[in-house]
């Protein structure tokens, strides 16, 4: 497939594992967040979205986690399969700004 | 399938060469957005457009321009292409063009620009 990045910090799990994808953002000012999965040779393929009078929102399989204080947001992925092996990026909004996206996690996922 | 279609898949061409990419947003949206993202910068935000207009800009060069259409499509015209222009570039479309509350973006599938 075709690599959607070089360097990228990678996590690697084992199947049935929990997983945890770290992100610093930059901007305090910023009020919407957003994760993205992205699988070789396809777009990015939207996950969660949090705002910022939250710390937690939890979906299916998936819950973000906001910190404001030190501006982090992590994104647990429960019993992870081979099927979430992607990069996974995460992309913070600034009021009247467009999103901006980090650089990406990678994450493999072993059988 | 994300309903955001974009066309080519792949386009090889020369330095010096004028392309022009094309995106169809998913039924209903409004919102046309396009990023380009290199192996070395990530997803890099270049342009938005709601309903036929100009919305929002990012780091887009003076050789590339766009515009949508009054069906809502949306060109993406690169010129005078350099072997740094190579990389995938996305459009993404939304219902909404306000930059405020939650905003999901869909993105198409990208096309693939080679410049030799």
């Amino acid at each position: 497939g075709e690599s959607v990045g070089l360097h990228l910090p990678t996590l690697s799990v084992q199947e049935g594992d929990n997983s945890i994808i770290n992100c610093a953002y930059s901007n305090s000012a910023s009020d919407y967040f957003i994760w993205y999965k992205q699988e070789s040779g396809k777009g990015p393929q939207f996950i969660i979205d949090i705002r910022s009078n939250m710390d937690k929102r939890q979906g299916q399989r998936v819950t973000v986690l906001l910190n404001k204080t030190v501006k982090h947001l992590s994104l647990q992925i429960a019993a992870t399969q081979p099927g979430d092996s992607a990069v996974y990026f995460c992309a913070e909004r600034v009021p009247g700004s467009t999103l901006t996206f980090g650089k990406g996690t990678m994450l493999l996922v072993s059988p | 399938d994300s309903g955001v279609t974009q066309t080519p898949k792949h386009l090889i061409t020369a330095t010096g060469q004028r392309v022009t990419l094309r995106c169809s947003p998913r039924s209903g949206d409004l919102s046309v957005y396009w990023y380009q993202q290199s192996l070395d910068q990530g997803l890099q935000f270049l342009i938005q457009y709601y309903n036929g207009e100009e919305r929002a800009k990012g780091n887009i060069l003076e050789r590339f321009s766009a515009q949508q259409f009054p069906d809502l499509h949306s060109e993406l015209n690169l010129s005078s292409l350099e072997l740094g222009d190579s990389a995938l570039y996305f459009c993404a479309s939304s219902s909404t063009g306000v930059l405020s509350g939650a905003n999901v973006l869909t993105f198409g599938a990208g096309s693939r620009l080679t410049v030799l």
